[in-house]
């Protein structure tokens, strides 16, 4: 059964910074593009970045780029966004996610930028 | 990387028939058959039910279809069921290598 289970949200503050996690887990993690995917309170699904199998290759958003990183440790079957710079608007819950273009997510971990 | 464009409701009754357009540019949908349609009830994570444009994952049922037409793909929910209420969203690859999702879509079930 295929697995993805999300870690390291919180209230943060404007201008903090924030590492998320993702353990994966029912798959061969070493196949895949692995994403990361954001839903602001109440509104639309955001694509936020994605990353290739080996790591040779990561693609961002323009909101977040030179504020956010995507990467992965094949290793240990994880997945990572290191988030700097935090604004108001990144508030959201943070979908760990399966795939270059998304087939599937894990539950998600909130967000909370606020001072 | 701007979004696509889904209508904000789409209503039926049950047993109904009722289709969800979702249109970008040659530069996404009309440019690869790599559009997703999404199905997310309130609290949950979003659940694929359509991939390249048509397919359906194991264990999604069969009155859910998809289709592609130029820059606009489409979404068809047939016999409309109670639990068919809930959001829906397309996702398409881009030129950009990302992802680009639609705003969603909230179908009722009158």
């Amino acid at each position: 059964e295929v697995q993805l289970v999300e870690s390291g949200g919180a209230l943060v503050q404007p201008g903090g910074s924030l590492r998320l996690s993702c353990a994966a887990s029912g798959f061969t993690f070493t196949s895949y593009w692995m994403s990361w995917v954001r839903q602001a309170p109440g509104k639309g699904l955001e694509w936020v970045a994605n990353i290739k199998q080996d790591g040779s290759e990561k693609y961002y958003v323009d909101s977040v780029k030179g504020r956010f990183t995507i990467s992965r440790d094949n290793a240990k079957n994880s997945l990572y966004l290191q988030m700097n710079s935090l604004r108001v608007e990144d508030t959201a819950v943070y979908y760990c996610a399966v795939g270059e273009v998304v087939t599937f997510w894990g539950q998600g971990t909130l967000v909370t930028v606020s001072s | 990387q701007s979004a696509l464009t889904q209508p904000a409701s789409v209503s039926g009754s049950p047993g109904q028939s009722i289709t969800i357009s979702c249109t970008g540019t040659s530069s996404d949908v009309g440019g690869y058959n790599f559009v997703s349609w999404y199905q997310q009830h309130p609290g949950k994570a979003p659940k694929l039910m359509i991939y390249e444009v048509s397919n359906r994952p194991s264990g999604v049922s069969n009155r859910f279809s998809g289709s592609k037409s130029g820059n606009t793909a489409s979404l068809t929910i047939s016999g409309l069921q109670t639990e068919d209420e809930a959001d829906y969203y397309c996702g398409s690859y881009t030129t950009s290598s990302t992802q680009v999702f639609g705003p969603g879509t909230k179908v009722t079930v009158l």
